[in-house]
């Protein structure tokens, strides 16, 4: 069966430094991956796209990786602030005849330390 | 402009009891979908609904789930003799289109809590 899997485990953090975060992926070929950040009480909101021929992307201080071959994609947080401090979901995605889906992560909770 | 919204925000209510959750999707958003998500846990797919195509109900859990969805407005997750198990913050979707990669815009989620 189709099998996501980010790391339960908090990652604490020393402001400043980079948040490295990963989700691997079995029994799956996505066609995409996107990376959401949600705050507690409040829904998911989205942040990064990447296709699956599409190596990294950047936005600002964030940057996703997405290595089909190892079925992993890493997403990290350069120069790390408080205020990045959330928890962090990779979800797969493909096309299907009927329209696309979704498949999400567990989901990582990142607490940055001033 | 106005986001996704959801009610009731919260929701307590006896085990067999039926639940009804709306939900309000941006104007435009032809796809609409539902999760559920448990503390502490990711998010479940529930189903999700297309323009007028069929929805995907292949997510719900159990017959006691069903959703509608009126034309590519407001949208409505009833759940009928509810569970303990069924307690969880039930989270609403919408996109633009679903036939390219569009980002999901989410609502806060209305929070049950079964008896």
């Amino acid at each position: 069966s189709q099998k996501i899997e980010q790391n339960s485990e908090a990652l604490n953090i020393q402001e400043g430094k980079t948040a490295t975060l990963t989700c691997n992926y079995t029994n799956y070929s996505p066609a995409y991956l996107q990376w959401y950040r949600q705050d507690p009480g409040r829904g998911p909101v989205f942040l990064l796209l990447i296709r699956e021929n599409e190596k990294e992307k950047r936005k600002e201080r964030l940057k996703v990786t997405f290595d089909t071959t190892l079925k992993q994609s890493l997403f990290h947080i350069t120069a790390s602030q408080p205020a990045d401090s959330a928890t962090y979901l990779c979800a797969l995605g493909r096309f299907g005849a009927a329209g696309n889906k979704l498949t999400f992560g567990g989901g990582t909770r990142v607490l940055v330390k001033p | 402009g106005a986001g996704v919204s959801q009610s009731p925000s919260n929701k307590v209510t006896e085990k067999g009891k039926d639940v009804e959750l709306r939900c309000d999707p941006i104007s435009g958003h032809t796809a609409l979908y539902w999760y559920r998500q448990r503390l502490g846990q990711g998010l479940e797919f529930l189903i999700y609904f297309q323009g007028n195509s069929a929805p995907d109900k292949s997510g719900l859990p159990s017959d006691r789930f069903s959703a509608e969805r009126t034309g590519e407005s407001v949208s409505t997750l009833t759940i009928q003799r509810t569970q303990q198990e069924d307690s969880a913050v039930y989270l609403c979707a919408s996109s633009l289109a679903n036939l390219q990669e569009d980002e999901q815009f989410f609502g806060p989620g209305t929070r049950l809590t079964v008896l």
